[in-house]
């Protein structure tokens, strides 16, 4: 069975641009969520849905935004992008319910100039 | 709150064991897990425990939970140079995990 897909692998963006990453899971997962990781703050938790509904969440700014679609692959949206947004974008899927294992990508890196 | 602890750096030579500790916070979270992450990849499951276990063995890792000090540990056997990566242990929160700042864990050889 094919693991989380990500696209694009490397990104990179200039200031007030806005940026959209692609997130495939895997065959069956019906639950995509979405973390950052940086140096400075480690892992975090943007977001994560189910059928097309966030369940919940991360303590984000609105610029970040995301959705998902009937068939499970979701889009992460950032806009007007800040110096402090590169960092690598990781998603993640699992079945369905809150105890599922999630499984990761491999990653966008995004770097913003 | 949520804070997940994780000791930032551990070196040990090839062929010993390992041990990572970690410290949870949330005594209801269910399921807790162990990721490992390779330079310039993503984050690989390793293993998780259920919290009503105290042991789970998996091969060459071994994982102890103590649910009374919210401590639990990844012991990697016969570590090997392909060990070398970043640990982050998770626990489970809602609808999310939440990671510790993960281990450093260097292999000599």
């Amino acid at each position: 069975k094919a693991g989380v897909t990500q696209t694009p692998r490397y990104l990179i963006k200039t200031r007030g641009q806005q940026v959209t990453l692609s997130c495939s899971p895997i065959s069956g997962h019906r639950s995509v969520s979405w973390y950052q990781q940086t140096p400075g703050q480690g892992l975090q938790f943007l977001f994560e849905y189910f059928s097309e509904t966030q369940r919940n969440k991360g303590n984000f700014p609105g610029r970040f935004s995301g959705r998902q679609f009937s068939n499970s692959r979701s889009e992460m949206n950032v806009s007007t992008l800040e110096l402090g947004d590169s960092a690598l974008y990781l998603c993640a899927s699992r079945t369905a319910g809150d105890t599922d294992t999630q499984y990761f990508g491999p990653g966008t890196r995004l770097t913003v100039l | 709150g949520e804070d997940v602890e994780q000791s930032l750096f551990l070196s040990v030579r090839e062929g010993d064991s390992s041990v990572i500790n970690c410290t949870y916070t949330d005594s209801s979270s269910t399921y807790l897990y162990w990721y490992k992450q390779e330079p310039g990849a993503g984050l690989q499951l390793l293993t998780y425990i259920f919290s009503n276990m105290d042991m789970k063995q998996d091969q060459r890792l071994t994982v102890l939970l103590n649910k009374k000090d919210k401590h639990l540990s990844l012991r990697i056997a016969d570590t090997q140079t392909g060990d070398s990566a970043i640990y982050f242990c998770a626990e489970n929160g809602s609808y999310k995990l939440i990671f510790g700042s993960g281990t450093r864990l260097l292999v000599r050889p």
